[in-house]
């Protein structure tokens, strides 16, 4: 079936350098996507979006990029701070059904 | 503004008992979501109600689960009768429309 995966499942980065979190979908009816990042404890949290008539957006320290050709999605967060370790979460939807990646563990060194 | 609600945080019960959880949405929002999130299965999309009406609830495992929406600020989940595999954190999300799902804080459930 089609979904949404990501490619890595952990992602260990140094206070203050770059972060690069990818995912990869497959359903090209997919019009809509989101990132979310969850904290232990708590709930997915609204971090950006882009419709597929983007290639990119950007937000407070964060970069949504989206390749259509290649089915692929990648959140870019600069500066990465220690508030900044989380789960990761890309999501898909063509209507209101959202399909989630598995997550990516984000752990960031101080 | 006040996000999603859900209470309670944590609920622990007994296999065989009844759970009822409870979610308001974000005021103006005319659609919520029901997930299950567990280590195994990830995030799972269990019913949508869009203007208080059932939309799809074929993510709903199972005839002990059951989902109402009496109004535009008040959800419930339950559970009747739990069991263990039934242990998860619920999340009760809301949208305007098809847009951006806002996620509650969930409820952790434990069933023993």
């Amino acid at each position: 079936g089609e979904s949404v995966g990501l490619h890595l499942p952990t992602l260990s980065v140094q206070e203050g350098d770059n972060s690069i979190i990818n995912c990869a979908y497959s359903n090209s009816a997919s019009d809509y996507f989101i990132w979310y990042k969850q904290e232990s404890g708590k709930g997915p949290q609204f971090i950006i979006d882009i419709r597929s008539n983007m290639d990119k957006r950007q937000g407070q320290r964060v970069t949504v990029l989206l390749n259509k050709t290649v089915k692929h999605l990648s959140l870019q967060i600069a500066a990465t701070q220690p508030g900044d370790s989380a789960v990761y979460f890309c999501a898909e939807t063509a209507d209101y059904k959202l399909s989630f990646g598995a997550g990516t563990t984000v752990t960031v060194r101080a | 503004d006040a996000g999603v609600i859900q209470s309670p945080r944590h609920e622990v019960t007994e296999m065989g008992q009844e759970v009822t959880l409870r979610c308001k949405p974000i005021s103006g929002h005319n659609s919520l979501f029901w997930y299950r999130q567990t280590m195994m299965r990830g995030l799972e999309l269990l019913i949508y109600f869009n203007n208080n009406v059932p939309i799809d609830d074929s993510g709903m495992p199972e005839d002990r689960f059951s989902a109402k929406m009496p109004n535009a600020s008040f959800s419930t989940l339950k559970i009747q009768p739990s069991e263990p595999r039934d242990s998860a954190v619920y999340f009760c999300a809301s949208s305007l429309q098809a847009d951006t799902q806002y996620f509650g804080p969930g409820t952790r459930l434990t069933v023993l």
